[in-house]
């Protein structure tokens, strides 16, 4: 019962390198969404995708490029890091059932840009 | 746009005791859904408790009852008899109900550090 999985955990990277960070869910969810916290904030939507082949821009996503690959899978790309992209990342996916309208969360990936 | 707005940073109380987190939001939505999720230290974000809009009972998990006040735009959550496990963040959040049954993404408030006293 895995549920949401990210990958890696912990990164650390240097100003102007590039990564992925991946996001696997196998609840069969349509709706997929990536998040960042930084210190005393609450999580802010960077973007999110409501079904295979479909993705729409957050609150940040400036810095950021998503690929929602499949059903399962919505990755999360930094092309050139940037010290300010410093955060925890979630990774999230909701069935969007009336029923079941809840968003799963992953457990999260600490990024430091150094 | 929605705002969440989470009055309270910290809090404290003594185990076994009542607590009740803040939480106004704005919206002119009048489909959507309300959500409180606690995180503890180890960063995992856990549902505590959901409320749709428009139902007007208030929604109850165990020990968890929320305050609907929809007219008031208001959102608390009271926690019964505290355990020491209820350390940690509380977050309250926003979700319209998006058109065709979809949703979209939660609007988050900046948290509420809750501590439990032994």
């Amino acid at each position: 019962n895995a549920g949401v999985t990210q990958t890696p955990k912990f990164q650390v990277l240097k100003t102007g390198q590039s990564m992925t960070l991946q996001c696997a869910q196998d609840m069969n969810h349509n709706s997929m969404y990536w998040y960042r916290q930084d210190p005393g904030m609450g999580l802010r939507l960077i973007y999110y995708s409501a079904s295979e082949g479909t993705t729409d821009k957050g609150e940040v996503p400036n810095g950021y490029n998503v690929s929602r690959l499949n059903k399962r899978e919505f990755s999360l790309r930094l092309e050139s890091a940037a010290p300010s992209q410093t955060s925890v990342y979630f990774c999230a996916s909701n069935p969007e059932t009336r029923a079941k309208n809840i968003q799963y969360f992953g457990a999260g990936t600490r990024l430091s840009v150094l | 746009a929605q705002t969440v707005t989470q009055s309270q940073p910290e809090m404290s109380v003594q185990e076994a005791e009542t607590v009740t987190l803040s939480c106004t939001y704005d919206t002119s939505e009048s489909n959507y859904y309300l959500f409180w999720y606690k995180q503890p230290p180890s960063r995992q974000m856990i549902l505590v408790i959901r409320q749709e809009a428009y139902k007007q009972q208030n929604a109850t998990e165990n020990r968890f009852s929320v305050n609907f006040q929809k007219a008031a735009k208001s959102f608390s959550l009271k926690i019964s008899d505290s355990q020491l496990g209820d350390t940690a963040m509380y977050f309250c959040a926003f979700m319209k109900h998006g058109s065709g049954g979809g949703a979209d993404g939660l609007t988050f408030g900046k948290g509420t550090h809750l501590i439990i006293q032994p």
